[in-house]
C-alpha cells in the first residue's frame, strides 16, 4: 500500500504565526483529505485537497485560515494561519484512491502558545 | 452534533480473551464503516471494513459486525494480543466509493490487552 510521509511531525509556534504541513505520498492519488484531532477528540475533516482546483472545506473551516494547495497527484499542504491556542491539535492527512481504504500519515502535533 | 459514537473511552481485556469495541451511529444515510487502529505518535491504519449490505465481515483475528437496525456496529478480537493495545476508531460514510470518502470518525476506544 502507498505510504504518506507528512511533516513537521511536531511543532511548538507563536499565536499569531502561521505554520504550513506537507504531506506527501509515494504513488498518486486522486483523493487526499486534511483532518484535525483535538485533545479527547474525534478526528474531524477539515477539506478535501483537489488537484487543480480550490480545496473543498467542511462547515466551520474556511480557506482564510486554513488554504490548501494540491499542486499535483502526490502533494499537499495545510497552512494553519494566525494561530491561537485553540488550534493545538494533531493534523493529519488522509489519502487514498478509488477501490482502497483511506491511509493516513503520521501526523503533526502542534502546540501554540 | 456527534454522529458517530463510541462511548467506551478505555477498554482493559485479558490477553487471550475477546475484545469487543462497541460504535453507534445516528446517520441513518451512512452506508459504509470502518475501523482504524492507532498507535501512539502515529497515523491511524486501516484495520477493517463493512458494507451496508452486509451484516458481518471477517477478517483474520477481526470480525465486524453491523446492526442497521440498531445504528450499531462493533469489533472484535479474538484472541485478543498484547500487540492489539491501541486506540480503536470507528468511522463511517456516506459513500461506498473506496478512498473517495469523507469519514465520520467516533472519539475512539483505548483498548489495553493485560498479560
Amino acid at each position: 500500500s502507498a505510504v504518506i510521509s507528512q511533516k513537521p511531525s511536531r511543532d511548538i509556534c507563536q499565536r499569531g504565526t502561521s505554520l504550513t504541513i506537507q504531506c506527501q505520498v509515494d504513488s498518486q492519488v486522486t483523493m487526499m483529505f486534511w483532518y484535525r484531532q483535538q485533545p479527547g477528540q474525534s478526528l474531524t475533516l477539515i477539506a478535501t485537497a483537489n488537484q487543480g482546483s480550490e480545496a473543498t472545506y467542511e462547515s466551520g473551516f474556511v480557506i482564510d485560515k486554513f488554504p490548501i494547495s494540491r499542486p499535483n497527484l502526490t502533494f499537499s499542504t495545510l497552512t494553519v494561519s494566525n494561530m491561537s491556542p485553540e488550534d493545538s491539535s494533531i493534523y493529519l492527512c488522509s489519502s487514498g484512491d478509488f477501490g482502497t481504504e483511506a491511509f493516513f500519515g503520521q501526523g503533526t502535533r502542534l502546540t501554540v502558545v | 452534533d456527534q454522529q458517530v459514537k463510541q462511548n467506551s473511552p478505555s477498554l482493559s481485556v485479558q490477553e487471550g480473551r475477546i475484545s469487543i469495541l462497541n460504535c453507534d451511529y445516528t446517520n441513518s444515510m451512512f452506508d459504509y464503516f470502518l475501523w482504524y487502529k492507532k498507535y501512539p505518535a502515529e497515523g491511524p491504519t486501516f484495520l477493517i471494513s463493512i458494507s451496508s449490505i452486509k451484516d458481518k465481515n471477517e477478517d483474520g483475528r477481526f470480525t465486524v459486525f453491523l446492526n442497521k437496525s440498531a445504528k450499531h456496529l462493533s469489533l472484535h478480537i479474538v484472541p485478543s494480543q498484547p500487540g492489539d493495545s491501541a486506540v480503536y476508531f470507528c468511522a463511517a460514510s456516506v459513500s461506498p466509493i473506496k478512498g473517495a470518502q469523507k469519514l465520520v470518525f467516533g472519539q475512539g476506544t483505548r483498548l489495553t490487552i493485560n498479560p
